[in-house]
C-alpha cells in the first residue's frame, strides 16, 4: 500500500460547482499535511497547509481526520482557473514530504 | 525574485553521458531536496540534505549523486544516463522537514 493515496480522477465539473478531493495516508505518525496545486508542465505550488481543526482560505477548505487517516480539500464555486492537478503531501516530521499521485480537476465552462 | 531556481530548464542528452543540474535557494532554508516526477506524474523523493546530513532514498541508483557546496545549493549529478532517467527533476527547499516545501521550476531531462 502506498504511503499517500489519492483518486487520480479526472474530475470534470462545470463552473460554479463544488468539488471535494480526499487523500488517505498510511502512517499514523504523520504530522504535517499540505495540499499543493500543479499546473501542466509547472512546478507544484503550495495551496494550503492542513490544520487539525480544519482551515479555510477563500473558496478552499481543508480538513484533517486523524482517526481515519485522511485529509480532504473542498473547492466551492469552481472557476476555470482552478483546473489543475491537486497533490496532497504528508510527512512524519523528520522526513521529506511524501506526495500522492495527484487528482486532476477540469472545470468546464 | 525566484526563491528556488534550477538550471537548466531543459536538458536533452544521449545515453551514457554524464550531466549535472544546479539548484539554488535564497529563502535561507536549512533543508533541500531532489524529487523526480516520471511520465505518470508521480512525484518521488530522491534525496534530502539537512545540516550536512544526506538522506538517500534507497531506490535511487548510485549513478545519481547530490552535491551541496553550501546551505543554499544542492546540485544533482547523474552519471551514465539511461533512457529510463528521462523525467522532470524538481529541486525544493523547506525550513525544516515538517514545514512546507517550495519547488524550483523543474528540469525536463530527455535521454535519447
Amino acid at each position: 500500500r502506498k504511503e499517500v493515496e489519492q483518486d487520480p480522477g479526472p474530475f470534470n465539473v462545470p463552473e460554479g460547482a463544488t468539488v471535494a478531493f480526499n487523500c488517505t495516508y498510511s502512517n499514523s505518525a504523520s504530522q504535517s499535511f499540505f495540499w499543493y496545486r500543479q499546473d501542466c508542465r509547472k512546478e507544484p505550488k503550495l495551496l494550503m497547509s492542513v490544520y487539525s481543526s480544519g482551515n479555510e482560505d477563500g473558496r478552499f477548505t481543508a480538513q484533517l481526520n486523524r482517526a481515519s487517516q485522511y485529509i480532504s480539500l473542498l473547492i466551492r464555486d469552481s472557476k476555470l482557473s482552478d483546473s489543475a492537478t491537486y497533490l496532497c503531501a504528508v510527512n512524519r516530521g523528520n522526513t521529506p514530504l511524501v506526495f500522492g499521485k495527484g487528482t486532476r480537476l477540469s472545470v468546464i465552462a | 525574485d525566484t526563491a528556488v531556481s534550477q538550471t537548466p530548464k531543459y536538458l536533452v542528452t544521449q545515453m551514457g553521458n554524464d550531466k549535472s543540474i544546479k539548484c539554488e535557494q535564497n529563502l535561507g532554508h536549512d533543508t533541500m531536496y531532489w524529487y523526480k516526477q516520471d511520465s505518470k506524474k508521480f512525484l518521488k523523493i530522491m534525496f534530502s540534505y539537512n545540516n550536512k546530513e544526506l538522506i538517500i532514498n534507497e531506490t535511487v541508483p548510485n549513478r545519481f549523486s547530490p552535491k551541496s557546496p553550501d546551505k543554499a545549493h544542492l546540485n544533482l549529478h547523474i552519471n551514465s544516463l539511461e533512457l529510463g532517467d528521462s523525467a522532470v527533476y524538481f529541486c525544493a527547499s523547506s525550513q525544516i522537514f515538517s514545514t512546507e516545501a517550495f519547488f524550483g521550476q523543474g528540469t525536463r531531462l530527455t535521454v535519447v
